[in-house]
């Protein structure tokens, strides 16, 4: 069955470092989402994507965050300077017109 | 905006019982999609059941249904016959009808189910 894939499974960084998270989303999804889930709380949503373009951006995406689909496969977040307050799991999420999303495994980001 | 509540921030069940996880939500959208998601302690988000807004049928995934009442704005889920692989965090997400597309996900807070033997 197809699945969503994202790397690193956990990245630790060090504040004011740049952090690039990877996803390989399911091969026919026609749009791409990041969200966010800091430890014990809800996942938030980030960003969606859809034909090379960002359709919707949330307030937690501020110019710090960038997203790219560089070779018609990956699919990446980019933090360019990270805060303390950026630790938390990023979901990786694709999805087909009117189906469902489905989820990577995440990545753990830890910003020490 | 949108907003979807979990009521019940833990729950319990002994193993092979039933248990129903509440979800309400607030919207002003007529056409919309309802899910749940299971997250373990893996944390990966695993998708268990979907309901469309237009259809008053309630869906049905094996042990997993749903109570879909519309004019209430209410979703709950039921687990029947637990099981020990049930255990994990239970997200309510909603998400509205894009016409020529889709639209993000907008959870709950979650409620955490612990399976006991």
């Amino acid at each position: 069955e197809p699945e969503v894939t994202q790397t690193p499974s956990h990245q630790v960084t060090q504040m004011g470092q740049e952090v690039i998270l990877r996803c390989v989303p399911i091969s026919n999804h026609l749009y791409f989402y990041w969200y966010r889930q800091i430890l014990g709380q809800k996942v938030e949503f980030l960003v969606s994507f859809y034909n090379n373009e960002i359709s919707e951006k949330s307030e937690i995406f501020d110019d710090q965050f960038s997203v790219e689909r560089p070779d018609g496969s990956n699919f990446t977040l980019k933090i360019r300077s990270t805060k303390l307050e950026d630790s938390a799991m990023y979901f990786c999420a694709s999805t087909s017109f009117g189906q469902a999303q489905f989820f990577g495994p995440g990545t753990r980001l830890t910003v020490l | 905006a949108q907003t979807v509540t979990q009521s019940q921030p833990e729950m319990s069940v002994q193993e092979a019982e039933t248990v129903t996880l509440s979800c309400t939500y607030d919207t002003s959208e007529n056409n919309y999609y309802l899910f749940w998601y299971k997250q373990p302690p893996s944390r990966q988000m695993i998708l268990v059941i979907r309901q469309e807004a237009y259809k008053q049928q309630n869906a049905t995934e094996n042990r997993f249904s749903v109570n879909f009442q519309k004019a209430a704005k209410s979703f709950s889920l039921k687990i029947s016959d637990s099981q020990l692989g049930d255990t994990a965090m239970y997200f309510c997400a909603f998400m509205k009808f894009a016409g020529g597309g889709s639209e993000k996900l907008v959870f709950g807070k979650g409620t955490k189910l612990t399976v006991n033997p």
